[in-house]
């Protein structure tokens, strides 16, 4: 069975500085894809970044870096600089084989991430 | 705007009752997902179409729960008989994605249909 945890119910953080979210992950796929979504109060999931587990590099995009150690089964999200709007929840997902052989996203219980002032 | 819509985003009723949310994805988007969160977790997976076919159903859902997406465009999910355990937020999504990709596709969400069961 797929697992995502997420053991870091709050996080809180100053603002420019950099935080890293904890995200370790259970699969039998040979393949699979890592997602990181932001969700503030409104309530939409933002997707911020994506890892394919073949990918040797880790991704990023502007601010946010994915920490991937596929031997550890870990995809931690790294938020550098860090910038009062980055107040939110954070959810680790990743996407893996159903059943009838179909994908779909499986969520972490996602981290409550506070930047101070 | 041409993100997903949901509609209502708000709905409260009396157990017993019947609720229906829709949901209109981005347009050119082949695939569409619903996914129910409740308070302080993560989104749970309910089903999933490719155009109009309902490829994919999770256990969570049951027989009082049924979805549609008759054109392959919009999407309707209903709920009968409504019990205060199905108070949760229902997000719908959508995404452009190739069969056997491991990347999904982004998910495009939209803002979600809170319902409260009293």
């Amino acid at each position: 069975a797929q697992k995502i945890t997420q053991t870091q119910p709050g996080m809180f953080v100053q603002e420019k500085e950099a935080v890293t979210l904890d995200c370790t992950y259970d699969t039998s796929d040979q393949s699979y894809g890592l997602f990181w979504y932001k969700q503030p109060s409104s309530g939409e999931m933002i997707f911020l970044i994506y890892q394919g587990s073949y990918d040797e590099q880790n991704a990023t995009e502007g601010r946010y870096s994915l920490n991937f150690q596929k031997a550890r089964k870990s995809a931690n999200l790294v938020i550098s600089a860090s910038q009062l709007g980055d107040s939110a929840m954070y959810f680790c997902a990743m996407s893996h084989l159903m059943d009838t052989g179909r994908r779909a996203l499986t969520f972490g219980s996602g981290t409550r991430l506070q930047v101070q002032p | 705007d041409t993100g997903v819509s949901q509609d209502p985003r708000h709905k409260i009723t009396k157990r017993g009752q019947n609720v229906t949310f829709r949901c209109d994805p981005i347009s050119e988007h082949n695939r569409l997902y619903w996914y129910r969160q409740t308070l302080g977790q993560g989104p749970e997976f309910l089903t999933y179409f490719q155009n109009e076919a309902q490829l994919e159903k999770s256990r969570l859902l049951s027989d009082r729960f049924s979805a549609e997406r008759p054109k392959g465009s919009f999407s309707t999910l209903e709920i009968q008989r409504t019990e205060q355990g199905d108070s949760a937020m229902y997000l719908c999504a959508s995404s452009l994605a190739t069969s056997g990709s491991p990347n999904t596709g982004e998910l495009f969400f939209g803002e979600g249909s809170r319902l409260t069961v009293l």
